[in-house]
């Protein structure tokens, strides 16, 4: 089916490991993005990519790689997990058809670092 | 950096009350979306106000843009329990395609 998929859905930690999550989107749409979600934040911007090979930063990239070699694909790397890692980590893609263009979410990845 | 604050964080009403979620900013945007999200998945648009002044209605939801596109409200009249969930103010702003999100509005309407 056509759409965003994120995994894992569910992943427990522990504070100086590596985790990478994953994004997948069927849309071939250019723009992703990854959010993470805390209470009394909404969502904040980790980083963005407007194309493959083509990422930027946003608000909060301290701790966060990603890499983009394919349109459909944009992995988030926790290079040394750290506790105020611990969040609710989101995907989303954009078409490249103008302003204003809604962003199409997944349905997130709970990461839980002790 | 462009921001978007949302009111109020918490919000716990009865059935069949109305409600307005502001979202204020002292920067210009593009255009504003509004999104909703229930447990367990992500957000999902609702609507996009892109002229200042307008005006969209969605069912019982109404969605304003201010005039000079610095604000935005969503007035939900007569609540039902089916609109509870996390309502999200995002606005796109001098960045092509970058959205700012609100803090977010937890709505739980109560039989």
């Amino acid at each position: 089916d056509a759409g965003i998929t994120q995994s894992p859905r569910y992943k427990i930690t522990e504070t100086g490991r590596q985790v990478t999550l994953m994004c997948h989107q069927t849309w071939s749409h250019s723009y992703m993005f990854w959010y993470r979600q805390d209470l009394g934040h909404g969502l904040r911007l980790i980083y963005y990519s407007a194309a493959a090979d083509i990422t930027d930063k946003g608000e909060v990239p301290d701790g966060y790689v990603v890499s983009r070699s394919k349109t459909e694909n944009f992995p988030l790397t926790l290079e040394s997990a750290t506790r105020s890692q611990t969040s609710v980590y989101f995907c989303a893609s954009t078409p490249d058809e103008g302003r204003d263009q809604p962003q199409h979410f997944g349905d997130g990845t709970r990461l839980s670092i002790l | 950096t462009q921001l978007l604050e949302q009111s109020p964080q918490f919000l716990s009403i009865q059935e069949g009350e109305n409600l307005t979620v502001y979202c204020n900013s002292s920067s210009v945007f593009s255009s504003l979306q509004w999104y909703r999200q229930e447990p367990g998945e992500g957000p999902v648009l609702l609507v996009t106000v892109v002229t200042g002044g307008e005006v969209k209605k969605l069912k019982r939801l109404t969605f304003q843009f201010g005039d000079a596109r610095k604000d935005s409200s969503l007035h939900i009249t007569a609540a039902q329990p089916g609109d509870t969930g996390l309502y999200l103010c995002a606005g796109e702003g001098t960045s092509y395609g970058k959205l700012t999100f609100g803090q977010g509005t937890i709505l739980t309407v109560h039989p």
